[in-house]
C-alpha cells in the first residue's frame, strides 16, 4: 500500500541549530514529493516539491530536501533555524496522472530561544 | 479577498443538524479539494473536483455531500454527522495537472459535532 511516514511527531531544537525532519514514502511507482508547512490557525503552504530532475530541491527561506530513491526518503533540512520556523511540517506524495495525494501525520517543529 | 477562503471558520452542530461548509478560491484555478484533518492522523483527501467534475471520492460516508457549482466555489454539505466527524476541514485549490501541481489551502473550518 502507498504511504508516507513521518516518524517524528515533535522535534524541539534551539535557535540557530540545524534540523532534519524525516520523511519516508512507500510506493512501487513514480511519485512526486512535497513538503508543506502549517502555521497556527492557517492552512498549509507549499515549502518545496520534487517532480523530476535534480534530487536536491530548495525553498526560498533556507530549507532543502533531497529525494533519495534507494532509501525512499525525502528528508527536510535547514542548517540554522529561526524562532519563526516553529510550525507543523507535512510531507506528502502524489502520483503522476492521478489526484491521489497521501500525507504524513506531520512533525511539529518547536524552535527554542 | 485573495487566495482560498473558507466559511464559517468554526461550527458547532448537533448530530441531527444540516449545515454546509463553503470554500471560495480567487486564484483562477480549476481543481478543488476537500480534506479532513484530525489530530494525530494524516490529512485525509475526501473529494476532488476538476473543471467542476468530481474526479476523486475516497470512500467518504454519504453524510458528507460535496457540490461544485463552478470552478471558484466548493461546498461540503453535512447531515446526521457523528462525533468522530469533529475535525478541521480544509479546502484547497490548484491548477489542473493531476498530481504535480501545488495546492493552495484555506485556513479551514473547525467542526465540532455534539
Amino acid at each position: 500500500a502507498q504511504s508516507v511516514t513521518q516518524l517524528d511527531s515533535q522535534v524541539p531544537v534551539f535557535e540557530e541549530a540545524p534540523v532534519e525532519l524525516r520523511c519516508n514514502y512507500s510506493s512501487s511507482v513514480s511519485v512526486y514529493l512535497f513538503w508543506y508547512v502549517q502555521y497556527p490557525n492557517q492552512g498549509l503552504q507549499l515549502l518545496l516539491k520534487y517532480l523530476s530532475g535534480s534530487t536536491l530541491v530548495e525553498s526560498i527561506n533556507g530549507f532543502e530536501a533531497e529525494f533519495n530513491k534507494s532509501q525512499t526518503s525525502f528528508h527536510l533540512r535547514k542548517p540554522s533555524v529561526h524562532i519563526s520556523d516553529t510550525a507543523e511540517y507535512f510531507c506528502a506524495a502524489s502520483y503522476p496522472g492521478t489526484y491521489k495525494y497521501i500525507f504524513g501525520t506531520g512533525t511539529r517543529l518547536k524552535v527554542l530561544a | 479577498e485573495t487566495g482560498v477562503t473558507q466559511t464559517p471558520r468554526h461550527l458547532v452542530m448537533g448530530m441531527t443538524n444540516k449545515k454546509s461548509l463553503k470554500c471560495e478560491q480567487h486564484l483562477g484555478h480549476n481543481a478543488m479539494y476537500w480534506y479532513k484533518q484530525s489530530a494525530k492522523k494524516p490529512l485525509e483527501l475526501m473529494f476532488v473536483y476538476s473543471l467542476e467534475e468530481r474526479v476523486e471520492n475516497n470512500s467518504v460516508p454519504s453524510r458528507f455531500s460535496p457540490e461544485c457549482p463552478n470552478s471558484s466555489h466548493l461546498f461540503l454539505h453535512l447531515h446526521t454527522l457523528q462525533p468522530e466527524d469533529s475535525a478541521l476541514y480544509l479546502c484547497a485549490s490548484s491548477q489542473d495537472g493531476p498530481g504535480q501541481e501545488t495546492q493552495y489551502f484555506g485556513p479551514g473550518t473547525r467542526l465540532l459535532v455534539l
